[in-house]
């Protein structure tokens, strides 16, 4: 069974600062997907960032990239010219790329912006 | 493109009695899961649906749980008799089977049982 760990409950960092938030994981298999998704206190989680496993380029949106390291199985998570709107709790997840489609999530990392 | 229905969004409910929970997902979205997010922990499957039909159901505590997908669109997620462990936010997701692997997530039921 895939597991994934965030090791760091809880970030702040000074507003248009860069922040960068860790994410490992376990699988034995090849093909998958990686996702950050932030969860802010109205409870929905909205999709952040994507990253096929099989592509060595690392994913880019704006100002969230991530730095995906197949073979440390970590994928770290970070935002540039942080803002107050980025506060939320951040959640990494796992998904196959065959068979069951299930999210694996992390325990998440609360992210605070200190104006 | 209307995104992800759930009502209600709070619940609070006396242990043992039962509460249902409805989840509309996008359109078009054939794959339907249904989430437990227990605080200060991410979420964890309970059951997926594609159409109308269970894929996964292997963490769904099946004395007390049940689900629904009628006609492969809405979901109700029921719980008889609550129990206090129960307490939790309730998420919907859905996701479109070959245009990419997200799944996108509705604001979720928080239910607290007193």
């Amino acid at each position: 069974a895939q597991t994934v760990t965030q090791s760091q409950p809880e970030m702040s960092v000074q507003e248009a600062e860069t922040v960068t938030l860790s994410c490992t994981y376990d699988t034995s298999e090849s093909d998958y997907y990686l996702f950050w998704y932030k969860q802010p206190p109205s409870r929905q989680m909205i999709l952040v960032i994507r990253q096929e496993a099989y592509k060595q380029q690392n994913a880019t949106e704006n100002r969230f990239s991530v730095n995906f390291q197949k073979a440390a199985k970590s994928f770290s998570l970070k935002i540039s010219d942080s803002q107050l709107g980025d506060a939320a709790m951040y959640f990494c997840a796992y998904r196959s790329e065959v068979g069951n489609e299930k999210l694996t999530f992390g325990t998440g990392t609360r992210l605070t912006i200190i104006p | 493109e209307a995104g992800v229905a759930q009502s209600p969004r709070y619940k609070i409910i006396e242990k043992r009695q039962s509460v249902a929970f409805w989840c509309n997902p996008i359109s078009g979205h054939a794959t339907l899961y249904w989430y437990q997010q227990i605080l200060g922990q991410g979420p964890k499957l309970l059951i997926q649906f594609q159409n109308n039909g269970v894929v996964d159901d292997s963490q769904l505590p099946k004395d007390r749980f049940s689900a629904e997908r009628l006609k492969g669109v809405d979901s109700t997620l029921k719980i008889q008799p609550a129990k206090l462990e129960d307490s939790a936010v309730y998420l919907c997701a859905s996701s479109f089977t070959g245009r990419g692997p997200e799944a996108f997530f509705g604001q979720g039921t928080r239910l607290t049982v007193v």
